[in-house]
């Protein structure tokens, strides 16, 4: 069974405007943290934010939240204000606990283009 | 500086000439993975390694063998490749716990010919 769905494959943006990617995951583990990295034409990987199973809140990380919803096994980020340089893959992620080995599972991930 | 180093950027080879990838940390991580990037399917793990001498398949083992003789240094060896492994490949390593988040190297484009 698919870990991390993204459902969006491409999406278009206003610069300045913002954008929400969707993400679900799946696990039965108690334990576990979310995180978002940003795959430039470039290719590297790169982070963005993270969030903890146990957090109460949202995490944010300067123009990007991630909105976290646990009963709905979801964690959508946000990104606010777009700008040109955020064209990029975006991919989803998941590290179980320790009943996992701490495994990392990927997203497909989406496509983001900013149009000015 | 903290670094993951993967080489090399670029290979291609022809198929059943083995070949290895290497990977090197300097941050002393316990945790080393590699994965593969195909479009539409995202990053697939191939194996992990938990710790010197600790070893084991990710979702996508078949073809690939690994080694973790060093803390630092986890080589990903293709034995002999075939066409359906032409793909990118990110080595990518961090400290154990779910809260951790892995530093990737800079990626290996593989062509299988």
């Amino acid at each position: 069974a698919q870990k991390i769905t993204q459902t969006q494959p491409g999406m278009f943006v206003q610069e300045k405007e913002a954008v929400t990617l969707d993400c679900t995951y799946d696990t039965s583990d108690p334990s576990y943290g979310l995180f978002w990295y940003k795959q430039p034409s470039s290719g590297e990987m790169i982070f963005l934010i993270y969030q903890g199973s146990y957090d109460q809140q949202n995490a944010t990380e300067g123009r990007y939240s991630l909105n976290f919803q646990k009963a709905r096994k979801s964690a959508n980020l946000v990104i606010s204000a777009s700008q040109l340089g955020d064209s990029a893959m975006y991919f989803c992620a998941m590290r179980e606990g320790l009943t996992n080995d701490y495994k990392l599972s990927f997203g497909a991930g989406t496509t983001v283009t900013v149009r000015a | 500086e903290a670094q993951v180093t993967q080489n090399p950027r670029y290979l291609i080879t022809v198929t059943g000439k083995k070949l290895t990838v290497t990977c090197s940390q300097n941050m002393n991580h316990e945790y080393m993975s590699w994965y593969r990037q195909d479009p539409g399917l995202g990053l697939r793990q191939i194996y992990y390694s938990m710790n010197v001498e600790v070893t084991d398949k990710g979702d996508v083992p078949e073809g690939y063998k690994v080694s973790r003789k060093e803390k630092r240094n986890f080589p990903l060896i293709l034995e002999s490749p075939s066409p359906n492994q032409t793909s990118l490949y990110f080595c990518a390593s961090s400290l154990r716990g779910e809260g951790e988040k892995l530093f990737f190297g800079s990626g290996t484009q593989l062509s299988v010919l």
